[in-house]
């Protein structure tokens, strides 16, 4: 397996621009989870999804950020309006119900960069 | 809430010398524990897994240690080299709390060859 793929690997956009990071979890997977890390906050869950629902958005920071995803093999994180403070590295990862322990394998990240 | 904690913040070593990782939680009903490792512009690659059942995990030159009771973790790293030179980020998932991983601010490890 190819393991968690993000899109893209990196993005620049300038202040007010509608930003979407993608990502394909591992095939088989039925958890997937959107993390942000900074400098100042470290690593953070903003949501995650069982079977394509939503379970936990509550550390999902503004309005200004949606997460969906329409199928067990794609999930999209979307900003709009991008603020500078957006600012940081976005992981995605996922895991299985039938995995050992759990554990989550996460993808390479999306850097973001707002202007 | 769970907050996890990593000391030092940072390390520098030379080669070959035998290093621990500290990584302590404050609520210790948990259901497991994940070490990974991150490189520079890089994701995170799951080093260990102990699930708190669990004293501890080998792998390799590393080997983890948990004792749930005091809420603390720690991540021994035999002979090191300069390829170990990455962050180490501790991450706990609390019982009750589903799946969500809770992280540390994490270690740098520098290996000086």
């Amino acid at each position: 397996d190819a393991g968690v793929i993000q899109s893209p690997r990196h993005e620049v956009t300038e202040m007010g621009q509608e930003v979407t990071l993608r990502c394909k979890p591992i095939s088989g997977h039925d958890y997937l989870f959107w993390y942000r890390q900074t400098m100042m906050r470290g690593l953070e869950l903003l949501i995650y999804f069982n079977n394509n629902v939503p379970i936990d958005d509550s550390g999902m920071p503004e309005d200004r950020f949606s997460a969906k995803m329409p199928n067990a093999s794609f999930s999209t994180l979307k900003i709009q309006p991008s603020e500078p403070r957006d600012s940081a590295v976005y992981f995605c990862a996922s895991s299985s119900t039938g995995g050992p322990y759990n554990e989550q394998f996460f993808g390479p990240g999306t850097r973001l960069t707002v202007l | 809430k769970q907050e996890v904690t990593q000391i030092p913040a940072a390390l520098s070593v030379p080669e070959g010398e035998n290093l621990v990782l500290n990584c302590s939680f404050t609520d210790s009903a948990i259901y497991n524990l994940q070490w990974f490792r991150q490189d520079p512009g890089k994701g995170l690659t799951s080093l260990l897994l102990i699930q708190s059942s669990q004293r501890e995990q080998t792998s390799g030159r590393l080997n983890a240690s948990l004792d749930k009771s005091s809420g603390r973790s720690t991540l021994y790293i035999a002979a090191s080299q300069p390829g170990d030179s990455a962050t180490y980020l501790c991450a706990v998932r609390t019982s009750g709390s589903a799946r969500q991983l809770t992280f540390g601010s994490g270690t740098q490890l520098t290996v000086l060859p």
